[in-house]
């Protein structure tokens, strides 16, 4: 069972436009991790949101958190080829003096030149 | 100012072997972690573990696969017998010690193919 729902699975879009991906879940989170992972490469977090209606912004990227923290959303504005990749969600646990991300199966982006 | 070392980047090897993955976390993290990755089930966790402790296992599959962090030297994936089913990605991270959530950095992975 997918705790973490990830749309659109797909994305191609061209150079200039925005787009919204999504993260949904039917169970309230502590926190919400976002992630982008590009081709050969292993993931690296872009941000952590904890508080529901929280909104954080990174350069061109705008993270949300729902209001119940059951979901959250991230916009890109003016998309760039550098900005292909993979975008995972991931809810935290906590477990032995640590958290673990479980990890939705993401959203894999093509921004064409 | 090294990141997460894995190595090898890419391991064939044929029913029945060996596969040894290393990970070499940042200097000065005590917390390691792997992570396996196919298409169809996306990116799963497998092991947590501290220096010479094993702290969390409950993704690790119950035969075949062991993992390790010795007080020195780097960590060890370790799969016996492989099958065609183990062929995936196999990512490491590290973290610093103490409970603090953004703090996973992880390597850019191991690609086992079992033949």
């Amino acid at each position: 069972t997918q705790l973490l729902e990830q749309s659109p699975q797909f994305l191609s879009i061209q150079e200039g436009e925005n787009l919204t991906v999504y993260c949904n879940s039917s169970s309230v989170f502590s926190s919400l991790q976002w992630y982008r992972q590009e081709p050969g490469e292993g993931p690296v977090l872009l941000v952590t949101v904890v508080t529901g209606g929280e909104v954080k912004k990174l350069k061109r990227l705008t993270f949300q958190f729902g209001d119940a923290r059951k979901d959250s959303s991230l916009h890109i504005t003016a998309a760039q080829p550098g900005d292909t990749g993979l975008y995972l969600c991931a809810r935290t646990k906590a477990s032995g003096g640590s958290y673990i991300p479980t990890f939705g199966r993401g959203t894999s982006l093509i921004v064409h030149p | 100012n090294a990141g997460v070392m894995q190595n090898p980047r890419h391991l064939v090897r044929r029913r029945g072997q060996e596969a040894r993955l290393r990970c070499s976390p940042v200097k000065g993290h005590s917390h390691v972690y792997w992570y396996r990755q196919l298409p169809e089930e996306g990116l799963k966790f497998m092991v947590y573990l501290q220096k010479e402790n094993i702290i969390d296992e409950s993704g690790m599959p119950k035969e075949r696969f062991s993992a390790e962090f010795p007080k020195e030297g780097p960590s060890i994936l370790r799969i016996q017998q492989v099958v065609r089913g183990d062929s995936a990605a196999y990512f490491c991270a590290s973290s610093p010690p103490g409970m603090v959530r953004e703090t996973q950095y992880f390597g850019p992975g191991t690609r086992l193919l079992v033949l």
